[in-house]
């Protein structure tokens, strides 16, 4: 039973537009929430994380936002780059105990100059 | 450098033998865990060390598969009588002291591919 979903196997964006991966889930222990970037033969990178007591966190081009209540996480990247074609994983964990994460299957991110 | 490293990067064997996978974690790095990606799949969770002991192995699949990190800093992941289905490609990742939000940073992996 997958409890972190990313239902978009791939997207594709025009560089310079908005780039938005989204990602639910269902477990409600979650409680903190992170989005790792992975070129290929490569190990993910971590990119911005979230708290569950924000509804928001922003790093230079890249916005997460937390919806608790529909139990929705999206990444907004802006202005999309080449460079950020990648695999992008949402990843989710309840502190306090091995702190080990729960990954979704990932969103394929395809920018064209 | 000052990553997370893994070797092999790549180990291709036959179906029964016996793999060793090693893993160097950032350097004063206590929390360590090993993950599993397999094809078109996120990192599945497979063990975690706080120092040198499993604090939790809870997804090892079997117990073909066992970890140890003696000096609660180099980590192997051995893997016994391999079979086919354990073709995936083998991550580790080190946190500074395991609290839930200090992002783990992971290494490339080993790629192990069972004949």
């Amino acid at each position: 039973d997958q409890q972190v979903k990313q239902n978009s196997p791939s997207l594709s964006v025009q560089e310079g537009r908005i780039s938005i991966l989204n990602c639910d889930y269902t477990n409600s222990m979650f409680d903190y929430f992170l989005w790792y970037k992975k070129y290929p033969a490569e190990g993910p990178t971590f990119l911005i994380s979230i708290s569950s007591i924000k509804d928001k966190n922003e790093d230079g081009r890249f916005t997460v936002f937390l919806n608790k209540s529909a139990k929705h996480l999206s990444l907004h990247i802006v202005p999309s780059q080449p460079g950020d074609s990648a695999v992008y994983f949402c990843a989710a964990v309840t502190q306090g105990g091995s702190e080990k994460l729960v990954f979704g299957k990932g969103t394929k991110l395809t920018v064209n100059p | 450098g000052a990553g997370v490293s893994q070797t092999p990067s790549n180990k291709v064997t036959e179906k029964g033998k016996y793999v060793e996978l090693r893993c160097d974690p950032i350097s004063g790095h206590t929390a360590l865990y090993w993950y599993r990606q397999s094809l078109g799949q996120g990192p599945e969770f497979l063990i975690y060390f706080q120092g040198t002991g499993a604090a939790d192995d809870s997804g090892l699949p079997n117990d073909r598969f066992f970890a140890v990190r003696p000096e609660g800093s180099v980590s192997t992941l051995k893997i016994q009588r391999t079979e086919r289905g354990d073709s995936a490609v083998y991550l580790c990742a080190s946190s500074l002291t395991g609290v839930g939000n200090q992002p783990q940073h992971f290494g490339d992996g080993t790629r192990l591919s069972i004949l």
